[in-house]
């Protein structure tokens, strides 16, 4: 099955700098990947994706970047601010499956914003 | 609409008791999944319905655990003799049709605690 790597699993920054996340994927068959922020006590809320066939999606202030070859996806926020602040996780699925094996999420990585 | 809904938002149980969790999907969704999010596990599936029917339970962690929709809408999970290893967030998403690709839209989740 599908194995999602994901690092730091802390990150720091001031506020205004750019934050980066990474993830890696095992399964070459994985053709979509969702982020998803979770703030506490909240469940997890989609904020940006990318599928298979784009190698970079820009959102405002967020853009993932994918790289198929490597296994390997990113997500960059820029001009972070205080609200920034939460558990970010990646995950990855594959659509030969159809939604039946769900996605496989990374462990998390807690984002703090210093003001 | 109203987004995933899940009840009861928090749940203290005794171990050896049995509980149940319920999710409302969004309305029109045929595709429902279920993930367990505990401490340094991270976000884990569980179980996805198309419909009433789930193809495959091998993600359910044992067979104290099953799960049911009906109507094509609300679904229930059903932990059987609750055991401590079972405290965990319980999370909800559903989605449009069940593609791989499609978005997951997560519920608040089901704060289980067992003593």
């Amino acid at each position: 099955g599908e194995n999602v790597e994901q690092h730091p699993s802390t990150l720091s920054v001031q506020e205004g700098d750019s934050a980066v996340i990474k993830c890696t994927y095992s399964d070459s068959a994985s053709n979509y990947f969702p982020w998803y922020k979770q703030e506490l006590g909240k469940g997890p809320q989609l904020i940006i994706d990318i599928r298979s066939n784009v190698g970079e999606k820009k959102d405002q202030r967020i853009a993932v970047t994918l790289n198929k070859t490597a296994k390997h996806f990113s997500l960059h926020i820029t001009e972070t601010q205080p609200e920034d602040s939460a558990v970010y996780f990646c995950a990855a699925s594959a659509d030969s499956g159809g939604g039946a094996d769900g996605l496989t999420f990374g462990k998390g990585t807690h984002l703090i914003i210093q003001p | 609409g109203a987004g995933v809904s899940q009840s009861p938002s928090n749940k203290v149980t005794e171990k050896g008791k049995d509980v149940e969790l319920r999710c409302d999907p969004i309305s029109g969704h045929t595709a429902l999944y279920w993930y367990r999010q505990s401490l340094g596990q991270g976000l884990e599936f569980l179980i996805y319905f198309q419909g009433n029917s789930a193809p495959d339970k091998s993600g359910l962690p044992s067979d104290r655990f099953s799960a049911e929709r009906t109507g094509g809408s609300v679904s229930t999970l059903t932990i059987q003799r609750t055991q401590q290893e079972d405290s965990a967030v319980y999370l909800c998403a559903s989605s449009l049709t069940g593609t791989g690709e499609e978005t997951q839209y997560f519920g608040p989740g089901t704060r289980l605690l067992v003593l």
